[in-house]
């Protein structure tokens, strides 16, 4: 069985930077048959897709248009885990930020949710 | 404004059925596979859906999916109170390589 744990602050000054770790347990994130996304959820905005990391033979990214420059996805092999990190962070930033996991062409697994508030 | 639409709301009583529709384009729905997304407030949104008509085990038959061109539906019978949530279909992009998620649709089941 998958299981994604999240961790980071729930709490971003603006202008700082947005950290946020997702832990893998029951998959690798150096599979070559899934990948690994972020995603965030706000009442304004509802699933907002931020970007994904993978590996075929080697690492790539996709980012999302909407915070392109701002966001980078790292994989961590040696701890088997993924990161999110957004810079210049505003309040519109404020949401309920989701790891995942995607097979073939649907999500299947999802981390718990960590609501990131942006506010001084 | 989302790449693929749905209707922000739809509303029907108890016991009844309902459709959701998400449609998109040549480059998104017409080019891969849609899914569908439940999602409660608090918690982790749950697939429905993938492939555009394939339901994952633990998912009743009350939900169903189908595609036709740029457009799915999501079907859901037999509406119980508990089917109350916010409802989304995704898809990948191939002209934004990126995913894209509809608008979302609240079910209200009155």
């Amino acid at each position: 069985q998958v299981q994604l744990q999240q961790s980071g602050p729930g709490l971003v000054k603006p202008s700082q930077t947005l950290s946020l770790t997702c832990a893998i347990s029951g998959d690798s994130v150096s599979s070559n048959s899934v990948a690994w996304h972020w995603i965030r959820q706000s009442p304004s905005r509802g699933l907002e897709w931020l970007g994904r990391t993978y590996y075929r033979s080697k690492w790539y990214t996709d980012y999302a248009v909407s915070v392109k420059g701002r966001i980078t996805i790292n994989p961590d092999t040696s701890k088997n885990h993924f990161s999110l990190q957004l810079i210049s962070v505003t309040p519109e930033d404020t949401a309920v930020y989701f790891c995942a996991r995607c097979y073939s062409w649907h999500v299947d697994y999802w981390g718990q949710g960590i609501l990131v508030t942006v506010s001084s | 404004q989302s790449v693929l639409t749905q209707p922000p709301s739809v509303s029907a009583a108890p016991g009844q059925r309902v459709t959701i529709s998400c449609s998109g384009g040549n480059s998104n729905i017409g080019n891969d596979y849609v899914s569908w997304y439940q999602h409660l407030p608090g918690t982790a949104p749950k697939l429905l859906i993938y492939d555009n008509d394939k339901r994952p085990s633990g998912i009743p038959d009350r939900f169903s999916g189908s595609k036709s061109g740029t457009s799915a539906t999501l079907g859901i019978t037999g509406l119980q109170t508990g089917d109350e949530a916010d409802y989304y279909c995704g898809t990948w992009d191939t002209s934004l390589s990126a995913w894209v998620f509809g608008g979302g649709t609240k079910l209200t089941v009155l």
